[in-house]
């Protein structure tokens, strides 16, 4: 059973739209959770939520943690074609000594010129 | 700095065949791990480590060897490979192992052919 899932698994839009990408979660013991995007190579990161309510931005991309409903999206405005990627959401589970970090399935975002 | 270097970038291998993917950091980071990834099922943990000579299993540990002699070095090994292995591998690191706001680094990638 996945710990992390992401929705939808794929969408398509054109230039200029507005999207949002949602993550929901069950983990054991959460702390903290993080947005990546990924092209035709490594995961790179774009933001880590850790507070309820609190929006991180950054130029067009923003995100919202709620951890009550214990969810998270990732709000793209004025989409462009290099927005074009699969954007991966984890979940920072610090239920045992260790701590990991698991991933959802990712979301395939496409931006048609 | 580097950063996170894995070798090779590309390996075909064939049906019982071992060989280690080579993963680097030269960030002093104490936290460093294996990931795979498989056409819609996101990242999953191989294996971890939290410093040298400490390491733990993650989600799908079963075929892989890993060691932590180094606080640089953590390679995967491949015991007797498999085609279910065929896969694009990930190598991470991040700076200290429990502690939530850091960030985690990633290498760029192997991608792994089992024939």
């Amino acid at each position: 059973e996945d710990k992390v899932v992401q929705s939808p698994l794929s969408l398509v839009v054109h230039e200029g739209d507005t999207v949002t990408l949602n993550c929901s979660y069950e983990v054991t013991n959460f702390r903290s959770l993080l947005w990546y995007k990924q092209e035709k190579k490594a995961p790179t990161f774009l933001f880590m939520l850790t507070s309820s309510g609190i929006e991180k931005k950054s130029g067009r991309l923003s995100s919202i943690l709620d951890k009550k409903e214990l969810f998270s999206i990732l709000n793209i405005t004025a989409t462009q074609t290099g927005d074009s990627a699969v954007y991966l959401c984890a979940v920072f589970d610090r239920g045992s000594t260790l701590g990991r970090l698991y991933f959802g399935r990712g979301t395939q975002l496409t931006v048609w010129p | 700095n580097a950063g996170v270097t894995q070798t090779p970038k590309f390996q075909v291998l064939k049906t019982g065949q071992s060989m280690t993917l080579q993963c680097a950091q030269d960030m002093n980071h104490e936290y460093m791990s294996w990931y795979r990834q498989d056409p819609g099922m996101g990242l999953r943990l191989i294996h971890y480590s939290v410093g040298a000579g400490i390491t733990d299993q993650g989600e799908v540990p079963n075929g892989y060897n890993v060691s932590r002699s180094t606080t640089e070095d953590f390679p995967l090994r491949l015991l007797s490979a498999a085609p279910s292995q065929t896969s694009v591998y990930f190598c991470a690191s991040k700076l200290i192992a429990g502690v939530v706001n850091n960030e985690q680094f990633f290498g760029p990638g192997t991608r792994l052919t089992v024939l």
